[in-house]
């Protein structure tokens, strides 16, 4: 299966910029995809296809990478953006999540 | 506006089957392919397995042997079913709906308690 590795957490505060990765033991090309998760709530689609930004997500948010190494940015950060933030690949079979990144807003 | 609710048993006992309803509206199930995820404490987010737009399945190896995925297109739901329930079973499953790239949109969710 495709191990997609996310570093556990992060403190920024607000009004800087944030990068999340998210590194695929395979290469996945272009089929990635990230989400936003807050506590008891579903997860929300932010960025699908590495680069391509979900309807309706503010630009504060945008992807990039493919391949094996892939990023989401968020800039400026904002208060309401502390979530916890999943990648996932849909390329290879099975599909994979990565194990999140918890982004605390200082 | 695409909706998609999952309603489910809430407890459910060791070794018993597993049943979840995804009702959805907004959308044919004709057109899209449906999925199932689970997140667990144990796991995290785990994929299940989905139904294609014209109905045939793929699941995941990992439930392979104790998984069915089915749906009633006249009644916009699709229906997940896992027998053999074990504790680490317990957690949050989901339906989501497949867009473009093979991402999901997912519905709200529903707890699940696998116990005696």
């Amino acid at each position: 299966d495709t191990v997609l590795t996310q570093s556990p957490a992060l403190a920024v505060s607000p009004g800087e910029r944030v990068t999340i990765s998210c590194r695929a033991s395979e290469s996945v090309s272009t089929g990635m995809h990230w989400y936003q998760q807050k506590p008891g709530q579903q997860p929300k689609l932010l960025i699908y296809g590495a680069s391509n930004l979900e309807s309706g997500v503010p630009a504060r948010f945008s992807g990039s990478g493919s391949g094996t190494d892939f990023t989401l940015t968020i800039d400026p950060v904002e208060a309401d953006d502390t979530a916890t933030y999943f990648c996932q690949q849909s390329w290879n079979d099975p599909f994979t999540f990565g194990s999140g990144t918890k982004l605390e807003i200082k | 506006q695409v909706q998609l609710k999952e309603t489910g048993p809430g407890l459910v006992q060791p070794t018993q089957t597993l049943s979840i309803t995804c009702t959805v509206s907004g959308f044919s199930l004709t057109s899209y392919y449906m999925q199932w995820v689970r997140q667990t404490p144990g796991k995290g987010l785990e994929w299940m397995g989905f139904i294609r737009s014209g109905g045939s399945t793929e699941y995941n190896s990992e439930f392979k042997s104790r998984l069915s995925i089915s749906r009633d297109t006249s009644k916009n739901q699709v229906f997940l079913k896992m027998n053999s329930l074990k504790t680490e079973d317990t957690g949050v499953y989901y339906c989501a709906r497949e867009g473009a790239y093979g991402a999901f949109n997912w519905g709200q969710g529903v707890m699940v308690t696998v116990s005696s």
